[in-house]
């Protein structure tokens, strides 16, 4: 089935910074694929996407691109804020249409 | 924008205990979730819902769960006994017909303490 698996973290960075979390996919077909953040102490938001292959998904400063060559979506930031402090979960759909996590990556960003 | 609200947000029950999880879905939404996440571990699928009916449902979502849409806001998850290993972040979440496929949108989690 749909699988994802994601760079373990933490990833510790000061502001500013050039940030990559990487993350890579098996699937069937061509599915969606999802960065969603967890800020601390609140739920998962949806934070971009890509429906397709060679989609970019951008938001907040973040892009991720729907890269089939390579299974990958990774996911990239020029200039990290403290505020971006947060796990980061890379997602895509299963061969239902539950989501599958990959097991987050968290970011800590220091002024 | 509507929003997918979850209540509690924190649940501390004994163990053997019932619990009722509740989640308002966004209103037009027709598929729902939910979803658990034991404390720094990954998000982990419990069961879809639709059309009154479950999708589907994972090997976790044994006969000590359930989930019951009573009227046409809420959608609820209950665990008949609960366990220890039951302590978790349980988060609720929603589909429209017409989002992106696979698009949901998630509550902001109860966190359920087994004592």
């Amino acid at each position: 089935g749909n699988s994802v698996t994601q760079m373990e973290g933490p990833v510790t960075l000061s502001e500013e910074a050039f940030l990559t979390i990487n993350c890579t996919y098996t699937a069937t077909g061509y599915p969606s694929l999802f960065w969603y953040v967890q800020y601390p102490g609140e739920g998962l938001q949806l934070l971009l996407k890509a429906t397709k292959a060679d989609d970019k998904g951008s938001n907040k400063g973040f892009e991720a691109t729907y890269r089939k060559e390579t299974t990958s979506f990774h996911l990239e930031k020029g200039s990290v804020q403290v505020s971006d402090s947060a796990v980061y979960f890379c997602a895509l759909p299963g061969n239902t249409d539950k989501l599958i996590f990959g097991t987050g990556t968290r970011l800590q960003v220091f002024p | 924008e509507p929003e997918v609200t979850q209540t509690p947000s924190h649940q501390v029950t004994q163990m053997g205990q019932e619990v009722i999880l509740r989640c308002v879905p966004i209103s037009n939404h027709l598929y729902f979730y939910w979803y658990r996440q034991i404390l720094g571990q990954k998000v982990e699928f419990l069961v879809s819902f639709y059309n009154n009916e479950i999708s589907e449902k994972s090997e976790i979502f044994d006969d000590q769960f359930s989930v019951e849409r009573p009227d046409g806001s809420n959608f609820t998850l209950k665990i008949r006994s609960t366990k220890l290993e039951d302590s978790a972040m349980y988060f609720c979440a929603s589909r429209n017909l017409a989002g992106a496929r696979n698009e949901q949108f998630f509550g902001p989690g109860t966190r359920l303490t087994v004592l």
